[in-house]
């Protein structure tokens, strides 16, 4: 199976600070076949991003994705307090379905 | 569009347990539907997948043999028949939508809030 790997495992910020969030497969994701999600305590996972760079519905457009191959990220432009929760990336290219192990946003 | 997970419990090692998941919104024989868990400390995975025509029910290897994924249309509900049930199964049990008349794999969209099922004597 695909194995994801996410760095860092935690990041501590500020509010209005920009994000960058890594993700990365044990083998190549062709078709951008990635997705990105957002989970706060007590909450479901909420999808953010799918085909790697694709805003899901109703998401602001201060999350975006890129990346291709091997290598993803998820970038958020500027943190609003609602943002700080954990996220994880999907990859959907090969059965199972596979998560990372997440990226928890704190407060500084 | 929502999803409502019912049934979990704490079940004896061995034992079963059924769980449902009730979809609103949108038409389950439209869509894959997908079972996921999340064991205490670990990370997400998924368990297993019913296509939209049902000609494709997926699962998960360490579940493979014991549970079931079905769905009831005129209830638009989906279930998962866990049998045979052990330790590592301990989990919060998450129903999520999957793609649209399609058989491939994708993104799931919207999620469930979930329900504990917890294995132990």
């Amino acid at each position: 199976e695909i194995v994801l790997t996410q760095s860092p495992g935690t990041l501590s910020l500020s509010p209005g600070e920009r994000v960058t969030l890594s993700c990365r497969a044990s083998q190549s994701v062709s078709g951008g076949y990635l997705a990105w999600y957002q989970q706060k305590p007590g909450q479901a996972p909420r999808l953010l991003i799918y085909g790697a760079s694709s805003r899901a519905t109703g998401i602001p457009d201060r999350f975006s994705g890129s990346g291709s191959g091997t290598d993803f990220s998820l970038f958020i432009s500027r943190l609003e307090p609602e943002d700080f929760a954990v996220y994880y990336c999907q990859q959907y290219e090969k059965s199972p379905e596979t998560f990372g192990p997440g990226t928890k946003v704190d407060i500084k | 569009v929502t999803l409502v997970e019912s049934g979990g419990a704490l079940v004896q090692p061995g034992g079963s347990l059924r769980l449902s998941c009730a979809a609103s919104g949108f038409r389950i024989d439209e869509y894959a539907i997908h079972w996921l868990r999340r064991p205490p400390g670990k990370g997400l995975e998924w368990v297993a997948r019913i296509t939209w025509d049902t000609s494709s029910l997926d699962y998960a290897d360490s579940v493979k043999g014991r549970f079931t994924i079905s769905r009831d249309n005129g209830k638009n509900s989906v279930f998962l028949q866990m049998n045979s049930l052990r330790g590592d199964d301990t989990a919060v049990y998450h129903c999520a939508r999957g793609l649209r008349w399609s058989q491939s794999l994708g993104w799931f969209d919207p999620w469930g809030q979930g329900t504990l099922v917890s294995v132990s004597s």
